[in-house]
């Protein structure tokens, strides 16, 4: 079983949609847990840490559930330059140690 | 903010050679930077974790006489993919941290081994 699991998509969707990506991970001592946008050859930015309450930034949302092991992002109104791939990251350790393990991605395309 | 220069962005070698890929911390000082591989459609792999005056921590699979890597420096990590060969073509990027939890990419280097 990989370490970090996404629904690799294409997710095609229009402008203004709103989309859900799930990520369940397999380590259950996992302390951090993170959303990475990657463009088209370039390299992953973070988009957003994910905390246990649940947390929102602008359009995005994200949210946790230790008990599942699992990882949302909801994005709302979808922008075109919303397209890319997104990676749910998780790190296992703790103290600081920023020891990441990626999923391989989900990949959205906003059209017109 | 933080900044990571990686460099070069693109190398074309030829099968046999060695190649270095180099990766900086600009405006901080990394104690430990990350290499990670990435082929097409994939999730990026961590290869190893590069100790700033100590060997490297290889990830499992990875071997560490064909991956050199050095960390001579607080802001300076090389990887030399020794004799390449064209299975070794894939996207390498390094990353360092910047803080507790925050981790800076490099741009990535594209490798093509022919």
């Amino acid at each position: 079983r990989k370490e970090v699991e996404q629904d690799p998509g294409p997710f095609n969707v229009p402008e203004g949609a709103t989309v859900a990506f799930n990520c369940t991970y397999s380590n259950s001592a996992s302390q951090s847990f993170f959303w990475y946008r990657q463009d088209c050859r370039k390299e992953p930015k973070l988009l957003m840490s994910v905390y246990s309450s649940g947390n929102e930034d602008g359009r995005f949302t994200a949210q946790l559930n230790r008990a599942s092991q699992y990882i949302s992002l909801l994005i709302r109104d979808s922008k075109l330059s919303d397209s890319a791939t997104y990676l749910c990251v998780v790190n296992p350790f703790s103290g600081g140690y920023n020891k990441l393990i990626f999923g391989a991605g989900t990949r959205l395309a906003v059209h017109p | 903010g933080a900044v990571v220069s990686q460099h070069p962005s693109r190398v074309i070698c030829k099968s046999g050679t060695s190649v270095k890929i180099e990766c900086r911390s600009l405006d901080f000082q990394a104690t430990t930077m990350f290499w990670y591989r990435q082929f097409p459609k994939q999730s990026l792999m961590l290869m190893a974790t590069s100790n700033e005056g100590s060997k490297a921590t290889y990830e499992q699979g990875v071997e560490k006489d064909k991956f050199l890597i050095n960390h001579a420096s607080l802001t300076l990590s090389t990887l030399t993919v020794t004799s390449a060969h064209p299975e070794d073509s894939s996207f390498y990027i390094c990353s360092a941290s910047s803080g507790a939890n925050v981790l800076t990419f490099g741009a990535g280097s594209r490798l093509t081994v022919l």
